[in-house]
């Protein structure tokens, strides 16, 4: 079975703290994704990665850097955490098909709820 | 930008009956997920089903699709009160593996 960890649960910063998300996969996916989760506004792309040194903004980057070093670790840094920053974090995993069809099943980890004061 | 969108954000069942889910999309798309989320945890795929299918089928869940209309349907049958959760349908956005979400159906099932 595919895991997919994250390193907290629960998480609390204060404002202009740089924080460090980290996710894990274990089965050598190439792909990895960060969204955040607010309600109303389902689940939002922030970065993603292709490959290891690899990044791509998602639909809302702002805040946020990231950081793929090894393929099945994908950080995501919040340079100076602010309070419209609190959230769900999730992060996914997927492995890309031969062929070319895009789109395919992301593996969720448990999240992180970040809670900036 | 928001690809999926959900109908209705929230189901009230009493288990046994039947629930039903529907997602409407905008552009084309080459497959369709399906993922459920329990409170405050990640989410979990459930189905797939790709343009050229129709409907499918996984144990207590069937899935429709009507690329003519863009909309898919999610039904739950016999629910219980174990299947209460978050569903969320996913489409591909031709860049990789890049998936958008709706908002979520919302589904509470009451024993």
């Amino acid at each position: 079975d595919v895991k997919v960890t994250q390193s907290s649960r629960y998480l609390v910063k204060r404002t202009g703290e740089k924080v460090f998300l980290e996710c894990v996969q274990d089965m050598d996916h190439e792909n990895m994704f960060w969204y955040r989760q607010d309600p109303g506004l389902g689940l939002r792309l922030i970065y993603f990665s292709y490959d290891v040194k690899m990044k791509e903004k998602g639909d809302i980057p702002e805040g946020y850097s990231v950081s793929r070093e090894k393929k099945e670790r994908f950080s995501l840094i919040l340079e100076s955490a602010s309070t419209n920053q609190t959230s769900m974090y999730l992060c996914a995993s997927s492995f890309p098909r031969s062929g070319a069809l895009p789109g395919d099943t992301q593996y969720f980890g448990p999240g992180t709820r970040l809670t900036v004061l | 930008s928001q690809q999926g969108e959900e109908d209705p954000q929230a189901l009230s069942i009493q288990e046994g009956e039947n629930a039903t889910m529907n997602c409407s999309y905008k552009t084309s798309i080459n497959n369709l997920q399906w993922y459920r989320q329990n409170s405050g945890r990640g989410l979990v795929h459930l189905i797939l089903i790709r343009s050229n299918e129709r409907e499918k089928h996984s144990g207590r869940l069937r899935v429709t699709l009507d690329t003519s209309k863009k909309s898919s349907s999610l039904l739950i049958t016999a629910s219980r009160a174990a299947d209460t959760a978050s569903y969320f349908c996913a489409t591909d956005s031709n860049q990789g593996g890049k998936l958008i979400f709706g908002q979520g159906t919302e589904l509470s099932v009451k024993p």
